[in-house]
């Protein structure tokens, strides 16, 4: 695809509830990031994924959220037993790391919204 | 890990004045120095990066410039536009492998 690619655009869930997001990141990025923004607030970091490489998961808030990668192709983001506090929109990005230019791409993000 | 600070939070001013953010950064392998900008309602994107072998960059009305033994890059928008209204991110890296850390960013608003 020509870039990062995030799905569901929007997802309203009920309180409990489990989610489950999906990133396509540009084909042969080797990492793959997850943030989380708040309405009017910053870059929360959640995980990270590079390469083979064990995930950089110091990010995640509660043992709620999990992430996985296949490869270096598609991530899944899924949160579990969903709060209200969750709501935000979630964001993935690829680069291609190691290389001289290592801009991150980002997705048009997922818009959470737990009622 | 890497601390980032970012400042000021927010900036008001006047079009065609300029402005500066200061990015200010731990850890002292860092070697790539990107700015990103997130306008209302869409992704952030990179509009400027720089690297530690050199000290500025510039690239129209936008430049950075990099003190490594300070630990510090700022990001300089001259002759501001309504447009450069956004939230602007530090993001500094270190070596292959190591992930992007974000500051907090800086809210400017460019008043017409």
């Amino acid at each position: 695809g020509a870039g990062v690619s995030q799905s569901p655009s929007n997802k309203v869930t009920e309180k409990g509830k489990d989610v489950e997001l999906r990133c396509d990141p540009i084909s042969g990025h080797t990492a793959l990031y997850w943030y989380r923004q708040r309405l009017g607030q910053g870059l929360e970091f959640l995980i990270y994924f590079q390469g083979n490489s064990a995930p950089d998961k110091s990010g995640l808030p509660s043992d709620r959220f999990s992430a996985e990668r296949t490869g270096e192709s598609v991530s899944t983001l899924t949160i579990q037993r969903t709060q209200q506090e969750d709501s935000a929109v979630y964001l993935c990005a690829s680069s291609l790391m190691g290389s001289p230019n290592t801009e991150a791409f980002f997705g048009q993000g997922t818009r959470l919204t737990v009622v | 890990g890497e601390n980032v600070e970012q400042h000021p939070s927010t900036l008001s001013v006047q079009e065609g004045d300029s402005a500066v953010i200061k990015c200010t950064y731990s850890d002292s392998a860092s070697n790539y120095f990107p700015w990103y900008k997130q306008e209302l309602g869409k992704r952030p994107q990179l509009i400027i990066d720089i690297r530690s072998n050199v000290g500025e960059k510039k690239d129209q009305r936008i430049a950075v410039t990099l003190n490594k033994t300070a630990k510090h890059f700022s990001l300089h928008i001259t002759e501001t536009q309504p447009e450069d209204s956004a939230v602007y991110f530090c993001a500094p890296a270190g070596g292959s492998g190591d992930k992007l850390t974000f500051g907090t960013g800086t809210r400017l608003a460019v008043r017409p």
